[in-house]
């Protein structure tokens, strides 16, 4: 039974490029949410998919979006990258058969901008 | 939002001590509170939950409690081993959307051998 898995693990860009980051979720979880985890510091909330929407929002800007497919795998995009977008990014599933149900986080992609 | 705040920020215990770890949240309708455990480059770690209908749970050696009213929760671990060393994350679901969860800042427990 496949745990979350994330691809790539490492990536470096320049400032103003567009990265593509991806994440298939835990086997029976419809859940996607992306998380942000600068260093040294917790992850913070990106946004959250479900049913191939988006249906939570943290406090990023809208350069940063996201995509979700029928088969539950998703998408974070982020165009015009900054240098303070460095950091370690996240993918969590869970299953929506109700609130509150755990999230299992995938092994991160850590993105470079110099 | 909700907003949680951690305390330690850094533990150092000896082996075989017991650490705990203290959190509150700002939320009144949150009923969920996860712990997750993170090692140095690796993912974080579920490593216990606990719901708002009870006000403490074990796992062989850890535990978690709930206070409610005062809207707290703690992770503590007994007879600490070196492998428990880590950064530790304690998270409370966001009230909206599908509860999202926000994390405090972490606390990185060292476990002097």
């Amino acid at each position: 039974d496949a745990g979350v898995t994330q691809s790539p693990t490492h990536l470096i860009k320049t400032r103003g490029q567009q990265v593509t980051l991806r994440c298939s979720p835990k086997s029976g979880h419809d859940t996607v949410s992306w998380y942000q985890q600068a260093l040294g510091q917790g992850p913070q909330f990106i946004f959250q998919y479900y049913e191939e929407e988006e249906r939570q929002r943290g406090n990023f800007p809208d350069r940063f979006s996201g995509h979700q497919f029928p088969n539950y795998s998703s998408e974070l995009n982020v165009n015009a990258l900054l240098l303070g977008d460095s950091a370690l990014y996240l993918c969590a599933s869970s299953s929506g058969t109700g609130a509150n149900q755990p999230q299992h986080f995938g092994d991160g992609t850590r993105l470079s901008i110099l | 939002g909700e907003n949680v705040e951690q305390h330690p920020s850094t533990l150092s215990v000896q082996e075989g001590d017991s650490a705990v770890i203290k959190c509150t949240y700002s939320d009144s309708a949150s009923n969920y509170f996860p712990w997750y455990k993170q090692e140095l480059g690796k993912r974080p770690q579920l490593i216990i939950d606990i719901r708002s209908n009870v006000g403490e749970k074990k796992d062989q050696r850890i535990a978690v409690t709930l206070n409610k009213t005062a809207k707290h929760f703690s992770l503590h671990i007994t007879e600490t081993q070196p492998e428990d060393s880590a950064v530790y994350f304690c998270a409370a679901p966001q009230r909206t959307g599908r509860r999202a969860l926000t994390f405090g800042s972490g606390t990185r427990l060292q476990v002097q051998p």
